[in-house]
């Protein structure tokens, strides 16, 4: 069975700061994949990133940063200077070839002004 | 711009109306799912499809049906709403990556029920 922890419920920062969001996840299997996804105000989820688990490199897109750590079963995600429109719903979830996602329960992220 | 489109975006209806939520992908994708997301947050997997004329549930007991006639439309039927449907219903479809061996999920902007 597949599981995915996101500790954090809820977040507030003040724009600018630095803020991490953190994922845990459990699988019997090797290969497996590990993704985050936004879902702002209006609903949707938006994908921002997909990870295999035979790739630990961690990744950086603009302000995003991903810390992928195999040893301890995490895949966290870092906001650099947060700005307010990154106010959202952070969604972590896995799964492996051919299956359904496990979605964790979601960090809502409050950035202030 | 969203190649998935679901409709009603919002709906309030009486408790026994029977309703159908509409999900239609321009994608060619052949997998596509229904999840419930809680007031709370958590999404749950309610319904799926691999392609035509395939359907199974989800992790999540539903009393809702769906139904796959087409490779592009997934609609969700509730044969008679009840208060404890009231929910957002989230419609996703997929394909599978052959290069990096990923199934990427793209999701609808959802379809928010109100039953009183």
């Amino acid at each position: 069975a597949q599981k995915v922890t996101q500790a954090q419920t809820e977040i507030s920062v003040v724009e600018k700061e630095d803020v991490t969001l953190d994922c845990v996840y459990e699988t019997r299997d090797t290969t497996y994949y590990l993704f985050w996804y936004k879902q702002p105000p209006s609903g949707e989820l938006v994908f921002l990133i997909r990870r295999n688990s035979f790739d630990e490199q961690n990744e950086i897109s603009g302000r995003y940063s991903w810390n992928f750590q195999k040893s301890t079963s995490s895949f966290n995600f870092t906001i650099t200077a947060s700005q307010v429109v990154d106010s959202a719903v952070y969604f972590c979830a896995l799964n492996n070839a051919g299956n359904m996602l496990t979605f964790g329960g979601g960090t809502r992220l409050m950035v202030k002004p | 711009e969203a190649d998935i489109y679901q409709t009603p975006r919002y709906l309030v209806i009486g408790t026994g109306k029977k309703i159908t939520l509409e999900c239609s992908q321009t994608m060619g994708h052949d997998k596509m799912y229904w999840y419930q997301q809680d007031p709370g947050m958590e999404l749950h997997l309610i319904h799926y499809s691999y392609g035509v004329n395939s359907t199974e549930k989800g992790d999540l007991s539903s009393e809702s049906t769906v139904s796959r006639i087409r490779t592009e439309h997934f609609p969700l039927t509730l044969e008679s709403a009840r208060p404890s449907h009231t929910s957002q219903y989230l419609c996703a479809s997929s394909e599978w990556d052959s290069g990096s061996g990923a199934n990427v999920l793209t999701f609808g902007a959802g379809s928010r029920l109100t039953v009183l």
